[in-house]
């Protein structure tokens, strides 16, 4: 692994499923986001966290949830899968702590809800 | 409270010619900026940042941006535009006030043979 990797590449899910988006990341970064990306509105943040243990919410939080078990790993969870969140989901880490430091994104995972 | 706005949704150049795509922000605190490149169906890319040092800083594939504080900008240029740059970019300024991180709409460049 080099940088961040997310799984699936795509999906096609029927609505109402449970769907756990995988990033992991081996830079030992701190911080890891989530942000989906449609068109218009550009990239939206779902989820954050800064440190291993701690979560928070960002811009469009519901529908999804978060873990942080460790460094590496930052999965995201539809419990409940609706149309209006097909979308590109983009993981993205970086060193917290610092406003100088950009991020490291993933190649993203293209939703689509049915 | 910071903001920032990418002035254009869509640029298009001819091969060749310079390659100007605006970005202006706002910032109650000493910014950081950075710009970010999309290609079709692939993740986002750094290209460059600015981070308080040199206010003219050069990226990756011939980019460069200029940090203006007094017209509060940081415009991506290139001078000569390949067709391997059709993309899309995104304008990011973060705070170390806040560590908060906002992304622009994004600027979607063509370029024309």
């Amino acid at each position: 692994i080099a940088g961040i990797t997310q799984a699936p590449t795509s999906q096609i899910l029927a609505a109402g499923r449970r769907m756990t988006l995988r990033c992991t990341q081996d830079m030992r970064h701190n911080a890891m986001y989530w942000y989906r990306q449609d068109l218009g509105l550009g990239l939206r943040l779902i989820h954050y966290s800064n440190t291993a243990g701690t979560t928070g919410k960002g811009e469009v939080p519901d529908g999804y949830s978060v873990s942080r078990a460790n460094t590496d790993d930052f999965p995201l969870t539809l419990a409940s899968a609706v149309p209006s969140q097909t979308s590109v989901y983009f993981c993205a880490s970086r060193m917290a702590g610092g406003s100088n430091y950009g991020y490291t994104f993933g190649s993203g995972t293209r939703l689509t809800v049915v | 409270a910071q903001s920032v706005t990418q002035l254009d949704s869509h640029v298009s150049v001819s091969e060749g010619t310079p390659v100007l795509l605006r970005c202006n922000y706002s910032s109650s605190y000493s910014p950081s900026l950075f710009w970010y490149v999309q290609h079709p169906n692939k993740g986002l890319q750094l290209l460059l940042k600015y981070t308080s040092a040199a206010t003219l800083v050069k990226g990756i594939n011939g980019f460069e941006a200029e940090f203006k504080k007094s017209e509060t900008s940081f415009h991506l240029t290139k001078p000569s535009a390949h067709m391997s740059d059709a993309a899309e970019y995104f304008c990011v300024v973060t705070s170390g006030a806040s560590d908060k991180i906002i992304f622009g709409k994004g600027t979607r460049l063509h370029i024309l043979p």
